[in-house]
């Protein structure tokens, strides 16, 4: 049973550029979380997908937009990439709701996306 | 006000011996839950161990133990009998029952294991 999978693993863009990063979610999971991770931090929610929807979002600029396919897997988009922007972007997936009392490791993340715009 | 609070960004401890991780954490929801994570400079957020709000047992997972200290707001990890591989930096999350998908990480602590 595959986790949960993101690609590319590695990639570089230049400020101003777009940039699309995939993620798709452990079997059985309906929805997916994406958080930024700059050097030496923690990890920074961006914004969560139930049912193709945008749920939730952090705080973050508009110029991270994401969308959910039916199958459940996900894109984030960054456009007018920033120096700033670099960072590892991971995605996490798990099922909707997830009880606070029930499994507490049902939230699975993915080995991200390491992101470096030069 | 920061959710998560990890005052040690870095920590040495001796092959076999006993570390604590030190946590804070902030939140005015009766309900919540708190994490532990390892992350190896792969980048995988790996899960260690959970300790729920209610719960009154601290938690343990091996050689893993969660000091949950609800009064002071603190959630420490305590690594028994420690591994060279254990050496890798290790965060602590909180998500609270009515945003349960969203994860409040703190800053990390760099944990290296010295033979």
């Amino acid at each position: 049973d595959a986790g949960v999978t993101q690609s590319p693993t590695h990639l570089i863009k230049t400020r101003g550029q777009q940039v699309t990063l995939r993620c798709s979610p452990k079997s059985g999971h309906d929805t997916v979380s994406w958080y930024q991770q700059a050097l030496g931090q923690g990890p920074q929610f961006i914004f969560q997908y139930y049912e193709e929807e945008e749920r939730q979002r952090g705080n973050f600029p508009d110029r991270f937009s994401g969308h959910q396919f039916p199958n459940y897997s996900s894109e984030l988009n960054v456009n007018a990439l920033l120096l700033g922007d670099s960072a590892l972007y991971l995605c996490a997936s798990s099922p909707f709701p997830n009880s606070l009392g029930g499994s507490a490791n049902t939230i699975y993340f993915g080995e991200g996306s390491w992101l470096t715009v030069v | 006000a920061q959710k998560i609070t990890q005052t040690q960004p870095g920590m040495f401890v001796q092959e076999k011996e006993a570390v604590t991780l030190d946590c804070t954490y902030d939140t005015s929801d009766p309900s919540y839950g708190l994490f532990w994570y390892k992350q190896p400079s792969s980048g995988e957020m790996i899960f260690l161990i959970y300790q729920g709000s209610y719960d009154q047992q601290n938690a343990t997972e091996g050689r893993y133990s969660l000091n949950f200290q609800k009064a002071r707001k603190s959630a420490n990890l305590v690594i028994s009998a420690s591994q060279l591989g254990d050496s890798a930096m290790y965060f602590c999350a909180m998500r609270e029952a009515y945003n349960f998908n969203k994860f409040y990480f703190g800053s990390g602590t760099k944990l290296n294991v010295k033979p």
